[in-house]
């Protein structure tokens, strides 16, 4: 969905390296979330965020920190990356009313 | 605690032939059930939904899905394939209390054979 920007799309790095992944929409949304795909796992969920002020923990938090710098812009930082860190990562968004989440395009991280 | 099973990794079907993708979930309250699907590198773009109503719901390009409380289950069907059909395919659930926590099934791998 082209409202909900990634990036970068693809990153290579190297283990201990810090990196940001970045999230931006223009739907308007107030919810906004991180998530990791890993092959035969589906998504799992990283961290969320109901609006600027609100940061939750998903399932899988250990090893990530992210930042809700405004409405639409929601940034997720690997303090340290580690090869298990390899994954696809999806930002998605959704508004107070809907459950419906809208994904972006994903940023494929590889780490070496 | 909140789950969601697709039983197949793969689904293989004939172009023109009916399909079906299964989902099953295990969720406290009234569940809020989702359809996505991702093309190759692509992200994933919600196809249906169902939250309350009709148990079946039509959804993006032909899709539709029938939710059925006593056997927990959310299938995903379609009447008549085709090869852009072929995709992954998700399920997810939200629970009634756990507004926002979609969980994710591990897809099911869509192969439309022409």
């Amino acid at each position: 969905d082209a409202d909900v920007t990634q990036t970068p799309r693809n990153r290579i790095t190297k283990t201990g390296k810090r990196i940001m992944l970045e999230c931006s929409q223009t739907k308007g949304h107030d919810r906004m979330y991180w998530y990791r795909q890993d092959p035969g796992l589906g998504l799992r969920l990283i961290y969320y965020s109901f609006d600027v002020k609100d940061i939750n923990k998903g399932e899988i938090s250990d090893g990530y920190s992210v930042s809700r710098q405004a409405q639409a812009k929601f940034s997720l930082s690997l303090e340290s990356a580690i090869p298990n860190q390899t994954a696809l990562y999806f930002c998605a968004t959704s508004d107070l009313f809907q459950e419906t989440q809208y994904f972006g395009p994903g940023t494929r991280l590889l780490v070496l | 605690a909140q789950s969601v099973a697709q039983p197949e990794d793969q689904v293989n079907v004939a172009e023109g032939n009916p399909l079906t993708v299964k989902c099953t979930y295990s969720v406290s309250g009234n569940p809020y059930l989702f359809w996505y699907v991702q093309y190759p590198n692509r992200g994933l773009q919600f196809l249906l939904k169902y939250i309350t109503g009709d148990n079946l719901v039509k959804g993006s390009y032909g899709f539709e899905a029938e939710f059925n409380k006593s056997q927990t289950s959310f299938h995903l069907k379609k009447p008549s394939a085709l090869v852009s059909d072929s995709a992954l395919y998700f399920c997810a659930v939200v629970g009634s209390g756990n507004t926002g926590k979609l969980i994710f099934g591990q897809g099911t791998t869509l192969q439309v054979k022409p």
